[in-house]
């Protein structure tokens, strides 16, 4: 496809549980970036990669929160011991040069409940 | 910590009424200024940008925006909306010395046909 694509597009999963979310970016961007965003709120930055490497991960909130970028494409968001303040639309957005916003596409965001 | 503040969170206007929506940035250094638009059940998506150079700037859809560096604002304005306006309005800045977007809470903006 030509935009960036999230899966799943909704999940619900229940206290204290373990998820994943996926984010493909577009092909051949090397920059990808991970957005929460809360009820009310705009979207929070939780860290940016550039190829497989976290280039900054300084706004992930806690250790219970951990994303990869294996071969520097698909990267999945994990979530261990989910919390209902974990509830969310988490945003991907990728870019083809970093810091560059006016080319960072985001994607339809996964909206994710913990009951 | 550099932020951006969004006076209003919802707004309602009728078709063809005139749109301002405010935005205050925080300074940390280099500028720059961004209006994102998410239209209902559609990603986010860049409406305009500002970097340098003439502060008034045009976007798509037909919405400009205004950097007052004495003000430390930059608003969003459109002369007639239309009902297709109705959306959520985020105003952005580039954190300085890294590469993240920092947005404003967001402003709901309905237009009654």
């Amino acid at each position: 496809g030509a935009g960036v694509s999230q899966t799943p597009s909704n999940k619900v999963t229940e206290k204290g549980k373990y998820v994943e979310l996926r984010c493909d970016p577009i092909s051949g961007h090397t920059a990808l970036y991970w957005y929460r965003q809360s009820l009310g709120q705009g979207p929070e930055f939780l860290i940016y990669f550039q190829g497989t490497g976290a280039a900054d991960d300084s706004g992930l909130p806690n250790d219970r929160f951990f994303a990869v970028r294996p071969e520097g494409s698909v990267s999945t968001l994990k979530i261990q011991r989910t919390e209902r303040g974990d509830s969310a639309v988490y945003l991907c957005a990728s870019s083809l040069i970093r810091a560059d916003p006016d080319t960072q596409y985001f994607g339809p965001g996964t909206r994710l409940t913990v009951l | 910590a550099q932020s951006v503040s969004q006076h209003n969170h919802h707004v309602i206007l009728s078709e063809a009424a005139s749109l301002e929506l405010g935005c205050n940035y925080s300074y940390g250094g280099t500028v720059n200024l961004f209006w994102y638009v998410q239209y209902p059940g559609q990603h986010l998506q860049l409406l305009l940008k500002y970097f340098s150079g003439d502060p008034l700037v045009k976007g798509i859809k037909g919405f400009e925006a205004e950097f007052i560096k004495s003000k430390f604002s930059f608003n969003l304005r459109k002369p007639s909306v239309q009902w297709s306006d109705t959306a959520e309005y985020f105003c952005a800045t580039l954190a300085d010395r890294d590469d993240k977007i920092i947005f404003g809470k967001g402003t709901r903006l309905h237009i009654l046909p």
